[in-house]
């Protein structure tokens, strides 16, 4: 089972639109969240992190964490053609350590439709 | 911003050949890690590693070797490949353990 799920698999937005994406981690270890975007025949990138409970804005972008759910949701504001793509959430178990993996949700696609 | 470059960006072999796929990092960053991506399961970590010299195992690390031979170098080892081995492969770095990682433009690999 994967330990991380997001929803849904894919969205289609109209530019200028709202876009939200969800995340949740089903092992409660996993409880710091990073929001990757990955625009068609590139590597992924990073878009933002997340370590504590509430909102977190940059630019057109808010995510929101909930810990005790383990629920993380990624909200794009003014949607553009440039934010077509496949973002990923990702958990780790600890925030700042020697070491800890990022286990990556399967991905939802994001097209931006003019 | 980091850069990471990965060679081949292409490669087609067959079933049971060798394939080395090559990852450079030019940031200085100690960790670098490999990963596959499969359309359903996302990205998956195969091996990483913290300095030359050093090397870790990662989730999927079955019928695949890595070697990190210096700080910039990381390297993919599939021996004896196989169909299942068909996947989009990148390679990442970040400075600390668990800072932003960043990935290069991925090699696409075809096993026939």
């Amino acid at each position: 089972q994967q330990k991380v799920q997001q929803s849904p698999e894919s969205l289609s937005v109209p530019e200028g639109g709202m876009a939200s994406l969800n995340c949740t981690s089903s092992d409660r270890n996993f409880q710091y969240f990073w929001w990757y975007r990955q625009h068609s025949g590139e590597g992924p990138k990073a878009l933002m992190s997340i370590f504590s409970d509430g909102d977190k804005k940059e630019g057109r972008f808010t995510a929101h964490l909930n810990k005790a759910s383990l629920h993380v949701s990624l909200h794009i504001r003014d949607s553009q053609p440039s934010d077509s793509a496949l973002y990923f959430c990702a958990a780790k178990e600890e925030a700042s350590s020697s070491f800890s993996k990022l286990v990556f949700g399967q991905g939802t696609s994001l097209p931006v439709v003019p | 911003e980091a850069a990471v470059t990965q060679s081949p960006r292409n490669k087609v072999t067959v079933t049971g050949g060798n394939v080395t796929l090559s990852c450079r990092q030019t940031n200085s960053h100690n960790y670098m890690y490999w990963y596959r991506q499969d359309t359903g399961h996302g990205l998956r970590l195969i091996h990483y590693s913290y300095g030359a010299g050093n090397l870790q195992i990662g989730d999927v690390p079955d019928g695949y070797k890595a070697t990190r031979t210096t700080q910039e170098d990381f390297f993919l080892l599939l021996e004896l490949a196989s169909p299942s081995q068909t996947s989009l492969y990148f390679c990442a770095s970040s400075d600390r353990g668990y800072a932003e990682q960043f990935f290069g433009p991925g090699t696409r690999l075809t096993v026939l």
